[in-house]
């Protein structure tokens, strides 16, 4: 079975500091990822996702991430972050051959300090 | 846009009580989740139905069932309420075939059982 492993909680960053969320997954087959983001008071919305093709996949908002398959990550970075970024970040997966159920992590809080 | 929107933001109700939450989305989407969110847990699925009538068990379906009598509308019910019970549920839905795999979620409901 496949699961998704969040190794921070919490993440406190200054204004204009770059940033890297962890993920790792596991699976014996094929995945997809996504990274979601939920701001407070709001359900969650998709970020960004890696489906094939460049492993390097970016949002409209100056985050990316990158899929190592030989490292089993999906990592998500900023290099400059804006107060408006503050929000938990969820990663998830989901199997090629199961593609409606996405398994998420358990999610990583951003907060930025002015 | 797509939208999904949940029947209440906030609910309070007493233990032993019958609970129902609703969950509408208006773009024909055939899948709907129903998970729950709690902290350090991420989102863990309860139900999910991939056409209307037809639903299947998630990791956590004990104490819970769903109807989906249309294919806009997913209910998720509660036939007794408990204090573990006690978390935000979050409402999805997405396209069996799109091949992007997203899924869109409503705001969430945050319930709290006395």
């Amino acid at each position: 079975a496949q699961s998704v492993t969040q190794l921070d909680s919490q993440v406190p960053v200054f204004e204009e500091a770059p940033v890297e969320l962890r993920c790792n997954y596991s699976s014996s087959v094929s995945v997809y990822l996504f990274w979601y983001v939920q701001y407070p008071n709001q359900g969650l919305q998709l970020l960004l996702k890696y489906l094939s093709g460049s492993t390097l996949v970016e949002s409209i908002n100056g985050f990316e991430a990158e899929f190592n398959k030989s490292q089993t990550s999906f990592h998500l970075r900023k290099p400059s972050v804006h107060i408006s970024d503050t929000a938990e970040y969820f990663c998830a997966v989901t199997l090629y051959s199961s593609a409606s159920k996405i398994i998420f992590g358990s999610g990583t809080r951003l907060s930025i300090r002015p | 846009d797509v939208k999904v929107t949940q029947s209440s933001r906030y609910l309070v109700k007493r233990t032993g009580e019958k609970v129902f939450l609703e969950c509408v989305q208006d773009m024909d989407h055939e899948n709907m989740f129903w998970y729950r969110q709690d902290p350090g847990l991420g989102l863990r699925l309860i139900y999910f139905s991939y056409d209307v009538k037809m639903k299947e068990k998630g990791d956590i379906p004990e104490g819970y069932s769903v109807s989906r009598e249309k294919k806009e509308r997913f209910s998720l019910i509660l036939e007794s309420a408990s204090t573990n019970q006690t978390s935000m549920y979050l409402c999805a839905s997405s396209l069996r075939t799109s091949g992007s795999y997203e899924q869109y979620f409503g705001p969430g409901t945050r319930l709290t059982v006395t």
